[in-house]
């Protein structure tokens, strides 16, 4: 399927910086989901978007959706050492169950 | 880990010999998807299925094969003909088969092959 691309590929930061993921499509998204996975670990579902311009928070989680359905980021405020790990975008095509096509991911290493 | 099951976490094989990894969920739900996850690639779609008795190749089929005889089960067989085995193979699924359901992942295995 249509790939979606995230940058950067690694962040490294230091604890209590911010951090910021961004995913791009050239197509139109009906949505898009973001998921985490811990080192060693599987995806998590973190959150989902549908509306145009939408906004949703999750306590120091900041996820974006752009005007264009074409784009996505994903900040985090003061990071801790429990924001390690890959953070993924991931969209269905659109028009039936085919599976999410995910990016690459972000790795988000973070130094004490 | 959200009732999805898979089983050996790890598992090691020789080259040109067919495997199966175990994918069991008690959730209900009527999709299931397997991915393969290698380092700097992300998460591509190997087989998914809507419901039983039916399944779908995704983007990277070629040498695996899928069974959905039960809407509990959805194993993955690894056959020779798969150039490159060895990979984090990832077994998740979701209440509905539209585009807005949120996706639970099992722990995955890790094959390896010798």
């Amino acid at each position: 399927g249509q790939q979606v691309m995230q940058i950067p590929q690694y962040q490294h930061v230091q604890e209590g910086e911010d951090f910021t993921t961004y995913c791009n499509s050239s197509t139109t998204l009906s949505n898009i989901q973001w998921y985490k996975q811990r080192p060693g670990g599987h995806p998590v579902f973190l959150i989902q978007l549908v509306k145009s311009g939408e906004v949703k928070k999750q306590k120091r989680l900041t996820f974006q959706f752009g005007e264009a359905k074409k784009n996505s980021s994903l900040h985090i405020t003061a990071t801790q050492t429990t924001d390690v790990g890959t953070y993924f975008c991931a969209k269905y095509s659109g028009g039936g169950a085919d599976g999410l096509t995910f990016g690459k991911g972000t790795h988000l290493i973070i130094q004490p | 880990d959200g009732g999805i099951t898979q089983s050996p976490k790890y598992l090691f094989r020789k080259e040109g010999q067919n495997v199966t990894l175990s994918c069991e969920q008690n959730l209900n739900h009527d999709a299931m998807y397997w991915y393969r996850q290698d380092p700097g690639q992300g998460l591509r779609l190997i087989y998914y299925s809507q419901i039983v008795n039916d399944f779908q190749k995704g983007d990277i089929a070629e040498g695996y094969s899928v069974s959905r005889e039960k809407k509990e089960s959805f194993p993955l067989t690894v056959t020779s003909a798969q150039k490159n085995p060895t990979a984090f193979y990832l077994c998740a699924s979701s209440a509905g088969a539209g585009g807005t359901d949120t996706q639970y992942f099992g722990p995955g295995t890790r094959l390896t092959v010798l």
